[in-house]
């Protein structure tokens, strides 16, 4: 079935140090991942995306990886800030009948300390 | 920029009361999505929209009914409300079905 899981629920990381979030998926014919950022209490704030005809993408301190033999998905984020903590999903789009439903993976919290 | 509007903020109802939630995308979007959040979870598909006609369909209960107007503002409908309706609720909006959906603040439904 389709799903998209993470494998760190939990992440704590040091204030100027970089950030790797990783991300599973299992749907080999998703063609579109989206990364989102959620803050306590607040929606879903879109980070970057990626389409499946790119292994790389960079935004403002973020590099989004795609390795789609192994079916992974990445999240860098340079230099980590204390404004970085919040949850972080991967989100899949598996393009079904066209439309953009998403289906989003587990989160993963980024803790940043001082 | 403009984002998505969703009101109520809070909500909060008895069992097998109703409840409805608007939503207001982003001027110019025309595809509308609901998703549910239970407390430490991921965000569930429930519903979506485009040019006012349902589009997809995803773990929405039959108790839960939604719509798209002509100004392209949605609505949830919930009735029977049960305890495990309790979450969040958000919309999100996107100018075409392949584009970039953004998140409203979200709708926090408590059940009593």
């Amino acid at each position: 079935g389709e799903s998209v899981g993470l494998h760190l629920p939990t992440l704590s990381v040091q204030e100027g140090d970089n950030s790797i979030i990783n991300c599973a998926y299992s749907n080999s014919a998703s063609d579109y991942f989206i990364w989102y950022k959620q803050e306590s209490g607040k929606g879903p704030q879109f980070i970057i995306d990626i389409r499946s005809n790119m292994d790389k993408r960079q935004g403002q301190r973020v590099t989004v990886l795609l390795n789609k033999t192994v079916k992974h998905l990445s999240l860098q984020i340079a230099a980590t800030q204390p404004g970085d903590s919040a949850v972080y999903f991967c989100a899949e789009n598996p393009f079904s009948g066209g439309y953009n439903k998403l289906i989003f993976g587990a989160g993963t919290r980024l803790a940043v300390h001082p | 920029a403009a984002g998505v509007i969703q009101s109520p903020r809070h909500l909060i109802k008895e069992k097998r009361e109703t409840a409805t939630l608007k939503c207001y995308p982003i001027p110019r979007h025309d595809t509308v999505y609901w998703y549910q959040q239970g407390p430490g979870q991921d965000p569930q598909f429930l519903i979506s929209f485009y040019e006012k006609m349902q589009s997809d369909k995803g773990s929405i209960p039959d108790r839960f009914s939604a719509q798209q107007f002509s100004d392209y503002h949605s609505e949830l409908n919930m009735s029977s409300l049960e305890l495990g309706d309790s979450a969040l609720y958000f919309c999100a909006s996107s100018r075409t079905p392949q584009e970039t959906q953004y998140f409203g603040p979200g709708t926090r439904l408590l059940v009593l």
